[in-house]
């Protein structure tokens, strides 16, 4: 069955890019019906959705991050990845991959990757 | 942004009936958007419980419904058991921001 994989690193210095990426195993990132999202959470916001992207489409973003937020497919990996930019204490939280079989829903979910904002 | 408002806890004895409100407004629940429910135990991601407003995921037990009325969204668990002690999210999406998924502010399930 398909699974994610998030990976990347676990601290980010204040001011810089956060960079994650999840390996897709058991299915293709070129999916015809699947949409592939990330999605983060924390203690002071909950879950949070930032973002998705389809292969034949364009990525689409959460109005609140979008002027930070970079989705972006690797094919010959079979990977999709995050790049959220200027970050702030703010941005530290549990960062999952998911799919998104129909556009509306999430239905696998990776194990999440914590990301701490810290100097 | 909008979000979901949820109780934030409910509590129950086992074989007891709980239900779990999301209530949300016209851009969202009541603009005919489906409403899923996720469960997170302690330390792992949220699964997918109910899809669609109403439907189950293969191997979720059928002691969990989902339903929906106007503005809010409602999941009942039936005969409550200790595996069941979790926090719940609703789901659903916001019409007023392009393509934006909304979540709900989650409750702890506590089974007494």
């Amino acid at each position: 069955q398909v699974q994610l994989r998030e990976s990347g690193p676990g601290l980010v210095k204040p001011s810089e890019t956060l960079s994650l990426t999840c390996t897709v195993s058991g299915g293709s990132v070129t999916s015809p019906t699947d949409y592939w999202s990330w999605i983060r959470q924390s203690p002071e916001k909950g879950l949070e959705w930032i973002g998705n992207i389809f292969y034949r489409g364009y990525p689409d973003y959460n109005p609140s991050l979008k002027s930070r937020v970079t989705i972006s497919l690797d094919t010959s990996k079979n990977q999709f990845s995050l790049k959220l930019k200027s970050v702030t204490a703010a941005d530290t939280a549990v960062y999952y991959c998911a799919r998104d079989p129909t556009f509306w829903y999430f239905d696998i979910w990776g194990r999440g990757s914590l990301v701490t904002v810290s100097s | 942004q909008s979000v979901l408002t949820q109780p934030p806890s409910v509590s129950g004895a086992p074989g007891q009936r709980v239900i779990i409100s999301c209530t949300g407004n016209s851009s969202n629940v009541g603009a005919d958007f489906d409403v899923q429910w996720y469960q997170q135990l302690p330390g792992t991601a949220p699964k997918l419980l109910i899809y669609e407003t109403d439907s189950r995921p293969s191997g979720v037990p059928d002691r969990f419904s989902g339903s929906k009325s106007g503005t809010s969204a409602s999941l009942a668990i039936s005969g409550l058991q200790a595996e069941d002690e979790a926090v719940y999210y609703c789901q659903s999406y916001d019409g007023s921001f392009s393509g934006s998924r909304l979540f709900g502010t989650g409750t702890k399930v506590t089974v007494l």
